[in-house]
């Protein structure tokens, strides 16, 4: 069984520039989380993609945006870089529908630095 | 918004002594409590999850304890190892349009010899 891969491991990039992290779900899995995790604190949930639709959001900007595609892989965007988002973006994937409340499996995520 | 209150923040627990931690949560009706276990430069691995119907849940030397009317559950760390030494999150699932999870702040545990 697979698990859940992310690349790149390690990026670097300027305040300004757009950014795009790649996220293979693990075998069987249908359903994909995003989270930004910064330095010491627990990880916050982004968005979650369920046959290739968004569902359910937190509290982040519009320039943080998402695809799915149809072998269940995703991928995390985001416009205009800060420097508050130097963070480790984690990928989730689980197995279920809309409401599912299955358990989540991370990948060891990206770490992202804007400089 | 959830909101997840864990504790302690930081703990240093001997070998084979026990380590607990605790998570308080507000807002009811989830499928499942999980805990999960990061190591430096990893994600978040799941350790052991517990569903509300049960008050406790055993797997090896760890096990949830789960207090529904109080709304917190907490992990035990029975016998804990050097190689426990990681840093442990409590989360809790939303219902509702999202199945996202709420993490607590984290707790680092320190098991020296």
């Amino acid at each position: 069984e697979t698990g859940v891969t992310q690349s790149p491991t390690h990026l670097i990039k300027t305040r300004g520039q757009q950014v795009t992290l790649r996220c293979s779900s693990q075998s069987g899995h249908n359903t994909v989380s995003w989270y930004q995790q910064a330095l010491g604190q627990g990880p916050q949930f982004i968005f979650q993609y369920y046959r290739e639709e968004e569902n359910g959001r937190g509290n982040f900007p519009p320039r943080f945006s998402g695809l799915q595609f149809p072998n269940y892989s995703s991928e995390l965007n985001v416009n205009a870089l800060e420097l508050d988002d130097s963070a480790l973006y984690l990928c989730a994937s689980s197995l279920g529908g809309r409401n599912s409340n299955q358990p989540q499996h991370f990948g060891d995520g990206t770490r992202l630095s804007i400089l | 918004q959830q909101q997840v209150k864990q504790s302690p923040q930081s703990l240093i627990v001997q070998k084979g002594g026990i380590s607990i931690i605790n998570c308080a949560y507000e807002n009811t009706a989830f499928d499942y409590f999980p805990w999960y276990q990061q190591f430096p430069g990893k994600g978040p691995a799941l350790l052991i999850a517990i569903r509300p119907d049960v008050s406790e849940k055993k797997e090896g030397r760890f096990t949830i304890s789960f207090n529904k009317s109080a709304k917190q559950f907490s992990l035990h760390i029975m016998d804990s190892q050097p190689g426990d030494s990681a840093t442990y999150f409590c989360a809790v699932p939303n219902t509702g349009t999202a199945s996202k999870l709420t993490f607590g702040t984290g707790t680092r545990l320190q098991v020296t010899l």
